[in-house]
């Protein structure tokens, strides 16, 4: 069973940057792994900022952006602001079916 | 405007059938990958089932296999989640959600469909 770990919850001062990473069990994630990227808040559907690893949505901000680092898809998030404070979930393809992350709780504190 | 909305959910008991709905609208539907994810009460997203634009590509979570059939109408804009067998572990918002550029799996989500199984 193939399964994708994120950190479960991760603290930012405002003002501050954070990267939330996204390991495999299978392995280092690369490009063919396509990446997505998700922020969900309480009461409503997730929201899509990221896909195929480093893409941008036409309503992502500028200061979120996404890479590999280390073996492993990572979201950052630079000059956090409260409004930042939520679930993130990433997304990855293992060709024929997708698999979502745990999720990172992301404090703004 | 992309707008996906969900119907169908609600509460079944253990051992029996639901099917979800999803109707699109704001976008030609046919061109468009679309997507099953459901979130447990308190807990994280669960890819579910995807299909191509024309129903002749599908995947599925491997532990839903053979419970859960994913299918699309294009002329009524249309996606269906057919679900039997159901589990008290099936509980559920169950969200419809359609793909954009290549590999983008989610760009638009529905808000989704609570279904209940409980005896």
């Amino acid at each position: 069973q193939t399964v994708v770990t994120q950190e479960p919850s991760l603290t930012v001062s405002p003002g501050g940057t954070v990267t939330l990473t996204c390991a495999s069990s299978t392995g280092a994630v690369t490009s063919s792994y396509h990446a997505n990227w998700f922020q969900q808040k309480p009461g409503q559907p997730p929201r899509a900022l990221i896909y195929s690893t480093t893409n941008k949505h036409s309503w992502t901000p500028a200061r979120i952006s996404g890479s590999l680092l280390g073996g492993k898809a990572a979201l950052t998030l630079s000059g956090v602001q409260p409004e930042d404070e939520a679930e993130f979930y990433c997304l990855l393809w293992y060709g024929g079916a997708w698999v979502f992350g745990g999720g990172t709780k992301l404090t703004v504190l | 405007e992309v707008q996906l909305v969900e119907s169908g959910g609600g509460l079944v008991q253990p051992g029996g059938s639901l099917r979800l709905s999803c109707v699109a609208s704001g976008f030609t539907f046919a061109n468009y990958w679309m997507t099953w994810v459901r979130q447990a009460p308190g807990k994280g997203l669960e890819w579910v089932a995807n299909s191509n634009h024309d129903g002749s590509e599908k995947g599925y979570v491997d532990s839903l296999k053979g419970r859960f059939t994913i299918s699309r109408d294009n002329a009524k804009n249309s996606l269906y989640l057919q679900m039997n067998s159901l589990r008290a572990e099936d509980t559920a918002m169950y969200y419809c959600a359609r793909g954009g550029e290549a590999f983008s799996e989610c760009a638009y989500w529905g808000q989704g469909t609570l279904v209940t199984v409980s005896s």
